[in-house]
């Protein structure tokens, strides 16, 4: 079975600008979670989607979005870039009643 | 709110002595507790789990770790450290909502 995979795997944007990471689960897992690492704040959750609707979300602005498509694939999103978004964004899927989270290499973004 | 605290940035051993990594937890409730491995470079990777059960709780790569309800704490622990275990090592609770809260990561370091 495939892992989770990550793209694009390096980003670089400058301020203001807006950007799509895309996140595909392990075949057969609905559950897609989305982390924001830094140094010094470890993982810091985003949200979660499940059949295409968000189950839980995090303390984070509204220019993060997400969204899940029907093959359980998910996109984040960030508008307005700002330096502090400077991060690892991280991808984990879950299999139904499971406790294990299986997590992509991420996506690292760097604004500039 | 739920929450794990990891006392220690970094922790060094020398190679074939015992390792300590830290953590804390507060919770309300029974705690579902875990730990995950970041090697350089990639997404992080399940170690173990605490659901209930036998306070100590054997993982992969040869750690355990050790539930101890009264001093709210969950160590992770490896007899024997390895240079290859060298990487950054994450406490997580699940919380309320089910979200995975992690705590900020602590980098084990083995010098030969």
């Amino acid at each position: 079975k495939a892992g989770v995979t990550q793209t694009p795997r390096y980003l670089i944007k400058t301020r203001g600008q807006q950007v799509t990471l895309s996140c595909s689960p392990i075949s057969g897992h609905r559950s897609v979670s989305w982390y924001q690492q830094t140094p010094g704040q470890g993982l810091q959750f985003l949200f979660e989607y499940f059949s295409e609707t968000q189950r839980n979300k995090g303390n984070f602005p509204g220019r993060f979005s997400g969204r899940q498509f029907s093959n359980s694939r998910s996109e984040m999103n960030v508008s307005t870039l700002e330096l502090g978004d400077s991060a690892l964004y991280l991808c984990a899927s879950v299999a139904d009643n499971g406790e294990k989270l299986f997590f992509g290499s991420g996506t690292q973004l760097s604004v500039l | 709110a739920q929450s794990v605290a990891q006392p220690e940035d970094q922790v060094n051993v020398a190679e074939g002595n015992p390792l300590t990594v830290k953590c804390t937890y507060s919770v309300s409730g029974n705690p579902y507790l875990f730990w995950y491995v970041q090697y350089p470079n990639r997404g992080l990777q399940f170690l173990l789990k605490y659901i209930t059960g036998d306070n100590l709780v054997k993982g992969s790569y040869g750690f355990e770790a050790e539930f101890n309800k009264s001093q709210t704490s969950f160590h992770l622990k490896k007899p024997s450290a390895l240079v290859s275990d060298s990487a950054l090592y994450f406490c997580a609770v699940r919380d309320r909502t089910d979200k995975l809260i992690f705590g900020t990561g602590t980098r084990l370091q083995v010098f030969p």
